[in-house]
């Protein structure tokens, strides 16, 4: 079964720094453009970043440029997400997806975790 | 980036009817574009992908359509299951970008 189980959200102060991950299992990883897409308490969704197969291209919203870092470890089948100086506005469950990639391009998000929520607060 | 403009922000329904919801693109984004249902408490589902295609296991009922720049999801005979919050997000090119949502409700 193909399966994104995200971890690592909690409470931080504002300022603060968490790192999410996201374990992937059901299908060959590595083959797969990797995503983040939060959305804040009664909001919509926003996308947030996204990685390459490879890891060698990362692409960020302006929201988060500069504070957050996508990575990954296709031995482990794991997306990370590094949130630093983190504001009371990236209050949000953050959902790993999965890009349906073909032939190097990306398409649609074809596969999504539960999701995991960050609290940012005093 | 591109802006992706989905109307209504609400809308309400009743059980058997036909419903549109429609997202316009801020530039050409070819067919480039999902359609995502999401339930309350629960992930996004993709239900349209490139504008037309029918994702595996989604109802027949669930149809995409594409006019330039203007995108339409069309539920044809509402069910009680998709009284849901519905997303475009275009996957044309990068910063991806949603729109606003579309909630449709039980008249």
């Amino acid at each position: 079964e193909v399966q994104l189980v995200e971890s690592g959200g909690g409470l931080v102060k504002p300022g603060g720094s968490l790192r999410l991950s996201c374990a992937a299992s059901g299908f060959t990883f590595s083959s797969y453009t990797m995503n983040w897409v939060r959305q804040a308490p009664g909001e919509g969704l926003e996308w947030v970043s996204s990685i390459r197969s490879s890891g060698g291209y990362m692409y960020y919203s302006d929201s988060v440029q500069g504070r957050f870092t996508i990575s990954r470890d296709n031995a482990k089948n794991s997306l990370y997400l590094q949130m630093n100086s983190l504001r009371a506005e990236d209050t949000a469950v953050y959902y790993c997806a999965r890009t349906w990639t073909v032939a190097g391009t990306d398409y649609y998000l074809d596969v999504w975790g539960k999701g995991t929520t960050v609290t940012v607060s005093s | 980036a591109i802006q992706m403009t989905q109307s209504p922000s609400s809308l309400s329904a009743s059980v058997g009817d036909r419903v549109t919801i429609t997202c316009r693109a801020s530039q050409d984004i070819r067919n480039d574009l999902g359609w995502y249902q999401q339930k309350p408490g629960k992930a996004p589902k993709v239900l349209i992908y490139a504008a037309t295609g029918l994702q595996g296991g989604v109802p027949s009922r669930f149809s995409g359509s594409r006019s330039g720049t203007d995108f339409t999801l069309t539920i044809s005979g509402l069910q009680p299951e998709d009284f849901a919050t519905y997303y475009c997000m275009q996957d044309y090119n990068y910063p991806r970008t949603f729109g606003q949502g579309t909630k449709v409700e039980i008249k």
